[in-house]
């Protein structure tokens, strides 16, 4: 079984600081990871994604994650904030035998000027 | 952008009354899931379809029901809607292969008087 833990449920950063945003997962089979970016009143979108392969993932709009089995986490980062990066992100686990994805709680961030 | 639809997009009807959500999709997607979103529990799986005529639960199925008599469109339907049930429903698709990701569309706010 999978499951996802976003530590935070609300982000505040100032404009051009760096963005942390955490994940942690529980997985009994190898994972598949993904951060996605939700806007107010749209869908979902993929932001990035781990399936095997390097452990240091580059996204859409300047963010990255670092797969660290060790700590099971996935934590989502951005090294300078933008006004527009205000949105809620999510982060979700796949496990290779499953085609289900959980996702976590979410994480509002906040970008002050 | 992937080609998902869903409509309608804001629905707003009374208990007890029968309501069906449309998903339909252009990418020849095998697999296909309906989403409910609610404050502080992130999406939660209600049922996916792995094909035609090929559907499954999710997590929190009771009171829905799903048909897909073609590949592009997967039906979410509430038999006798409950307030509890007003929500934020999505729908998404992904590929042939496990490891892919999902994508979404714009999402259907229902709420249920």
């Amino acid at each position: 079984a999978q499951s996802v833990t976003q530590l935070g449920s609300h982000v505040s950063v100032s404009e051009g600081a760096l963005v942390l945003l955490r994940c942690n997962y529980s997985s009994s089979v190898p994972p598949y990871l993904f951060w996605y970016v939700q806007y107010p009143n749209q869908g979902l979108q993929l932001l990035l994604k781990y399936t095997t392969g390097a452990t240091l993932v580059k996204g859409i709009n300047g963010f990255e994650a670092e797969f660290k089995k060790s700590e099971t986490s996935f934590h989502l980062t951005k090294p300078s904030a933008h006004m527009s990066d205000a949105a809620e992100y999510f982060c979700a686990v796949r496990g290779s035998n499953t085609d289900k994805l959980i996702f976590g709680t979410g994480t509002r961030l906040q970008v002050f000027p | 952008d992937a080609g998902i639809t869903q409509s309608p997009r804001h629905k707003v009807t009374e208990t007890g009354t029968p309501v069906t959500l449309r998903c339909h999709q252009t990418e020849n997607h095998r697999y296909m899931y309906w989403y409910r979103q609610d404050p502080g529990h992130g999406l939660r799986l209600i049922h996916y379809s792995y094909g035609v005529k090929d559907t499954d639960k999710g997590e929190v199925s009771d009171g829905y029901s799903v048909s897909r008599s073609k590949t592009e469109d997967f039906l979410l339907t509430l038999e006798s809607a409950t307030s509890s049930q007003t929500s934020v429903y999505f729908c998404a698709i992904s590929g042939w292969t496990s490891r892919g990701e999902q994508f979404f569309g714009p999402g259907t706010r229902l709420t249920v008087l």
